[in-house]
């Protein structure tokens, strides 16, 4: 079993709607990253959290340490958005070795 | 500012053959690494380093060899390619705070290698 599980692991929406991607993880962790990939296949770094919740315009990422468990959300989606989106997570006492989740491919219909 | 500069885009190499992937950023990161994504795979860590003289292996080490004798440049070195090692390969650097990757990852364009 992967210590990142992501879900869905494929999403269709119509533009506007709101998204939610989901991110459970089984290890005990200090950080958590959500990366966007387009599908030219740059890798860009969206958020790194270890609590709580941060927004960067229309995206939202929330972290509950407890339930290990993380949402990244996508509100009044647009075409653009259509990407795959990946959490990696990275261990307790500063590892420096992140672990990846598989991803979620999301397709924004116009 | 150039960020991460990975190169080459493109590959093609035979099996047995070496070659080199090289990367190189120009933020002073403390923290660079090597990835691989295959499909259905996600990335998985190869190898990585902490600062100039400190390499460490990641997930999926065999077959590579990396060194890091400054803190810009953090080459990849295949050894002797085997079909296996056809990927696609990233590069990422990042500050170090507390001693984690604590802040948002660089990435290179990434590198398409095929072995045949």
């Amino acid at each position: 079993k992967n210590e990142v599980e992501q879900s869905p692991q494929n999403l269709t929406a119509q533009e506007g709607e709101f998204i939610t991607i989901n991110c459970s993880y089984s290890v005990g962790i200090s950080a958590l990253h959500w990366l966007q990939q387009h599908p030219g296949g740059g890798i860009v770094s969206l958020f790194m959290l270890s609590s709580g919740k941060k927004k960067h315009g229309r995206l939202i990422a929330t972290i509950n340490i407890q339930e290990k468990h993380s949402s990244l959300h996508i509100t009044a989606s647009h075409p653009r958005d259509s990407a795959v989106y990946i959490c990696a997570v990275l261990g307790r006492g500063g590892s420096e070795k992140l672990v990846f989740g598989k991803g979620t491919k999301l397709t924004v219909n116009p | 500012n150039a960020g991460v500069t990975q190169t080459p885009k493109f590959q093609v190499l035979k099996t047995g053959q070496s070659m080199t992937l090289q990367c190189a950023q120009d933020m002073n990161h403390e923290y660079m690494s090597w990835y691989r994504q295959d499909p259905g795979m996600g990335l998985r860590l190869i190898h990585y380093s902490v600062g100039a003289g400190i390499t460490d292996q990641g997930e999926v080490p065999n077959g590579y060899n990396v060194s890091r004798s400054t803190t810009e440049d953090f080459p990849l070195r295949l050894l002797s390619a085997a079909p296996s090692q056809t990927s696609v390969y990233f590069c990422a650097s990042s500050y170090l705070v507390r001693g984690g990757v604590s802040t948002p990852l660089h990435f290179g364009n990434g590198t398409r290698l095929t072995v045949t």
